[in-house]
């Protein structure tokens, strides 16, 4: 069962342009993360997010978490082709044990051309 | 810090035979992820260990796969027998205790990847 639902699976964009990939689950997170994989390569981490309503910066990069903990965005400004990945978003629901149920997200391909 | 080590990179086998991958984490990571990533099916977490010991295989697809970390520095991941749906690009990740927030997990740092094929 998926539940983390991105969008759009895929986006094409050209060098300077904005763009924003989403993260929407049904289920409430305490926390979200979001990685970004290059081909041929493991997930690499960019962010966490804990509070609901959280913004975060990273350069270029906003993370924002839902104020239900439900969904999240990732909002990329002025693209340039290094910013080209796979982006996952990954949430935990908390159980008994201290780790919580992790999952990924299916992923957005994000491509910028010059 | 060499990151997390796996092997082989790729692996291609007959369907049947038996397929061991293999993984080495950070040195004082605590934790240890199997994933699996498929472009139809995205990537999925198998199994992971705590302290050696396996907390949740829920992920697990079916009696054919197992896990074993025997220590804190080596962990397997074996089919037994395979088949061509198993192939995939299987990562392995580690990570430090979690944070004392609850519910925020630290960083997954994640291997480069077996790429398997199973003809």
């Amino acid at each position: 069962t998926q539940l983390l639902e991105q969008s759009p699976q895929f986006l094409s964009i050209q060098e300077g342009e904005n763009l924003t990939v989403y993260c929407n689950s049904s289920s409430v997170f305490s926390s979200l993360q979001w990685y970004r994989q290059e081909p041929g390569e493991g997930p690499v981490l960019l962010v966490t997010v804990v509070t609901g309503g959280e913004v975060k910066k990273l350069k270029r990069l906003t993370f924002q978490f839902g104020d239900a903990r439900k969904d999240s965005s990732l909002h990329i400004t002025a693209a340039q082709p290094g910013d080209t990945g796979l982006y996952l978003c990954a949430g935990v629901i908390m159980t008994t044990d201290s780790w919580g149920k992790f999952q990924f997200g299916a992923g957005t391909q994000v491509v910028v051309t010059p | 810090d060499a990151g997390v080590i796996q092997s082989p990179r790729h692996e291609v086998t007959e369907m049947g035979q038996e397929v061991t991958l293999r993984c080495k984490p950070i040195s004082g990571h605590d934790y240890l992820f199997w994933y699996r990533q498929t472009m139809m099916r995205g990537l999925e977490l198998l199994i992971y260990f705590n302290n050696n010991v396996p907390i949740d295989d829920s992920g697990m697809p079916e009696d054919r796969f197992s896990a074993k970390m025997p220590n804190a520095s080596f962990s397997t991941l074996k089919i037994q027998p395979s088949e061509p749906r198993d192939s995939a690009v299987y990562f392995c990740a580690s990570s430090p205790p979690p944070p004392t927030i609850a519910g925020s997990p630290d960083t997954q740092y994640f291997g480069p990847g077996t790429r398997l094929t199973v003809l």
